[in-house]
């Protein structure tokens, strides 16, 4: 199926290393957003894209956790120096369009990033 | 600011009972509201959606309501299914928003 991809499935890394995770969203699909979710909570907002552009950041908890989305289409959610605090399951979601309304957003699978 | 709470779980029912699962909200202006569904092993899924008052989203047997009186959108199926076993998300998107947010999640058990 064509639906929202993520890669790696599963990390582990150790205190203080750096992480790329990659977000292959739906062809065509405008507006992209990452979301993290703790062990037993529900997802929380970290950042949105629209196209290339960056229209919300306001989620994202410290300036170690930087995103990008340069051409439009596959999104990179970096993490420098990794802090246990920071093992939770990060999701990404895109949908077709970026008016307001009832656009759904599809989910992918999640990576679930374990720091040791 | 915005925010969602939801029936705390597990909650555990005999195949073809009634399920309620609580869900309330806090939000300025009028939100668009979600049920999303996690079955085991899978990705989120929106189960259903409602983007303004006393609208009533429905998918799969499932039913829930905008009350904007009572800030609520509880989730509701006449006979559950085996199949039904997943954890259940309440979520809202504030109006003007892109964002969506979500409460904690319960845990949906049924028993043959």
């Amino acid at each position: 199926g064509a639906g929202v991809s993520q890669s790696p499935r599963y990390k582990v890394a150790k205190r203080g290393q750096d992480v790329a995770l990659r977000c292959d969203p739906i062809s065509g699909h405008v507006s992209l957003f990452w979301y993290q979710q703790a062990l037993g909570q529900g997802p929380e907002f970290l950042t949105y894209f629209q196209n290339e552009a960056q229209l919300d950041k306001s989620g994202l908890p410290s300036d170690r956790f930087f995103a990008e989305r340069p051409e439009g289409s596959v999104s990179t959610l970096k993490i420098q120096r990794t802090q246990q605090e920071d093992s939770a399951v990060y999701l990404c979601a895109s949908s077709l369009r970026s008016g307001t309304g009832a656009n759904e957003q599809y989910f992918g699978p999640g990576t679930r990033l374990t720091v040791t | 600011g915005d925010s969602v709470t939801q029936m705390e779980g597990p909650v555990t029912l005999s195949e073809e009972a009634f399920l309620t699962i609580n869900c309330t909200y806090t939000a300025t202006g009028y939100p668009s509201l979600f049920w999303y569904v996690q079955y085991p092993g899978e990705g989120l899924q929106l189960l259903l959606k409602a983007t303004k008052a006393d609208d009533k989203g429905s998918n799969k047997g499932f039913e829930a309501t905008y009350r904007k009186e009572t800030t609520s959108f509880h989730l509701e199926k006449g006979s559950v299914q085996v199949s039904d076993s997943a954890v259940y998300f309440c979520a809202l998107r504030p109006q003007g928003a892109q964002k969506l947010v979500f409460g904690q999640g319960t845990r949906l058990t049924i028993n043959p």
